[in-house]
């Protein structure tokens, strides 16, 4: 069974720091791109960032680009988000999602197929 | 960058009911676009992929069409389990996503 597991959630000051992790299992982990999206409170999805099987591509969301950092561990079935400068607006509940594909060649279609639970982070003085 | 609108926001529906729900990209997306559903305090589930492909394990009451800018997410007999929030992404211009604001669903 695919389980992603998030952690690392909590209350901090505007300005610190956080670093979130998504423990997954059940599926070969390495072979997979990986997503983080969060949900602030009472609002929709927002795609926050990517990162290939390999680790090495990588995109953010204009939003959080030069403050947040993803990165994985393949060895530890791991996913990270290292959050700085955090800001009021960055309060919200973040989920780890897998990318999987439709399609072959030239032609594929990325979707999000399975979602870890969620952690709250909570940025307020 | 593309946007993604959807409607209506919400809806107020009766078990039994048909629900379409619609969503359309700020450009051509051809069939990239996905539907997810979400229940108050879940995550999202993904429902269908590639606007029309059926996620594994998802009752065939849920159908999506389009291509271009214009799709459609359909429940074609709505059940009590079916009040939630959808979302419809698109993953044209992969490996950055957006989503559209959501389409709350609930009991009339």
């Amino acid at each position: 069974e695919v389980q992603l597991v998030e952690s690392g959630g909590g209350l901090v000051q505007p300005g610190g720091s956080l670093r979130l992790s998504c423990a997954a299992s059940g599926f070969t982990f390495s072979s997979y791109e990986m997503n983080w999206v969060r949900q602030a409170p009472g609002k929709g999805l927002e795609w926050v960032s990517y990162i290939s099987s390999s680790g090495s591509t990588i995109y953010y969301a204009d939003s959080v680009k030069g403050r947040f950092t993803i990165s994985r561990d393949n060895a530890k079935n791991s996913l990270y988000l290292q959050m700085n400068s955090l800001r009021a607006e960055d309060t919200a509940v973040y989920y780890c999602a897998r990318g999987d594909y439709y399609g072959s060649g030239s032609y594929y279609i990325n979707y999000f197929d399975y979602w870890g639970q969620g952690t709250l982070v909570t940025v307020s003085s | 960058d593309i946007q993604m609108t959807q409607s209506p926001s919400s809806l107020s529906a009766s078990v039994g009911d048909r629900v379409t729900i619609t969503c359309r990209a700020s450009q051509s997306i051809s069939s990239y676009l996905n539907w997810y559903q979400q229940k108050p305090g879940k995550a999202p589930k993904l429902l269908i992929y590639a606007a029309s492909s059926l996620q594994s394990g998802v009752p065939s009451r849920f159908s999506g069409s389009g291509s271009g800018t214009d799709f459609t997410l359909t429940i074609s007999s709505l059940q009590p389990e079916d009040f939630a929030t959808y979302y419809c992404q698109q993953s044209y211009s992969t490996p950055i996503f957006t989503f559209g604001p959501g389409t709350k669903v609930d009991i009339k």
